[in-house]
C-alpha cells in the first residue's frame, strides 16, 4: 500500500466548475501538507501549505487537512482554462526517514474546457 | 527573485555511462533536495543537502550521489546509467533546517534519457 493516495482522474469539468482534489494517506507522522501544480514539462509550484487539521483559503483555493481521517483536500472555485494541469498533493513529517522529504500522490491531471 | 534553477534542460546518455546535473537553489537558501519524476511512478524522493551535508536520501541505489558546494548549489551524479533511470530530476530549495515547516520550492528540472 502506498503512503499516499491520488486518483490520478484524469478530471475534465468545464469552465466556472467547483472542482475538488483529494489525498488520503496512512503514516500518522504526516504532519505538513501541501498541494503543488505543474503543467506539463514544468517544475512543480507550491500553491498551499498546511498544518493541523481545518481550512485555509487563498483566493480561489481552499485546502482541507482532517488529520482524523487521514484525508486531504483541496478546492478550486470558478475554475478557469488555465487551471488545467496536473495537480499533486505532498505530505512531510518529522524526525526518522521522514524528515525533510515530501512524500507525493501519483497526481491528478485537471482539465478545465472553456 | 530568482527561482531555482537547473542545467542542462535535457541530457541524453547512453547505458552505463555517468550523468551530472546541477542546481542552483534561491537566494539565501540552505537546504537543496533531489526528486526523480519517472513515467507512471511519480516524483520520489532522492537525497537532501544541507550546509554541505547529506541529510537525508531516499529509496535508490548507491550509483545516486550528489553533493552540495559551499555556495549551497548542488550536483546530482548518476553512475552506470540504465534504462529505467530515464525521468524528469527535479531540485528544490529551502531555507534551511531552523524549523520544520519549510516549504520546497522546485527548480524546471532536467530530463534524462537513457538510450
Amino acid at each position: 500500500q502506498k503512503e499516499v493516495e491520488q486518483d490520478p482522474g484524469p478530471l475534465s469539468v468545464p469552465e466556472g466548475a467547483i472542482v475538488s482534489l483529494n489525498c488520503t494517506y496512512s503514516n500518522s507522522a504526516f504532519q505538513y501538507f501541501m498541494w503543488y501544480r505543474q503543467y506539463s514539462r514544468k517544475g512543480p509550484e507550491l500553491l498551499m501549505y498546511t498544518y493541523s487539521s481545518g481550512n485555509k483559503e487563498d483566493g480561489r483555493f481552499t485546502a482541507q487537512v482532517d488529520k482524523s481521517s487521514k484525508y486531504i483536500s483541496l478546492f478550486i472555485r470558478d475554475s478557469q482554462p488555465s487551471d488545467s494541469a496536473t495537480y499533486l498533493c505532498a505530505m512531510s513529517g518529522t524526525g526518522g526517514t521522514s524528515y525533510g522529504k515530501l512524500t507525493f500522490g501519483q497526481g491528478t491531471i485537471l482539465t478545465v474546457h472553456p | 527573485e530568482a527561482g531555482v534553477t537547473q542545467s542542462p534542460t535535457h541530457l541524453i546518455k547512453t547505458r552505463g555511462q555517468q550523468a551530472t546535473l546541477r542546481c542552483s537553489p534561491i537566494s539565501g537558501h540552505t537546504s537543496v533536495y533531489w526528486y526523480q519524476q519517472a513515467l507512471g511512478l511519480g516524483l520520489q524522493f532522492l537525497l537532501w543537502y544541507d550546509e554541505g551535508e547529506e541529510r537525508n536520501r531516499g529509496n535508490f541505489p548507491p550509483r545516486f550521489s550528489g553533493r552540495q558546494f559551499p555556495n549551497y548549489s548542488s550536483e546530482l551524479n548518476v553512475n552506470a546509467l540504465e534504462l529505467e533511470d530515464s525521468a524528469l530530476y527535479l531540485c528544490a530549495s529551502s531555507p534551511g533546517t531552523a524549523t520544520y515547516t519549510d516549504t520546497q520550492y522546485f527548480g524546471p528540472g532536467t530530463r534524462l534519457t537513457v538510450l
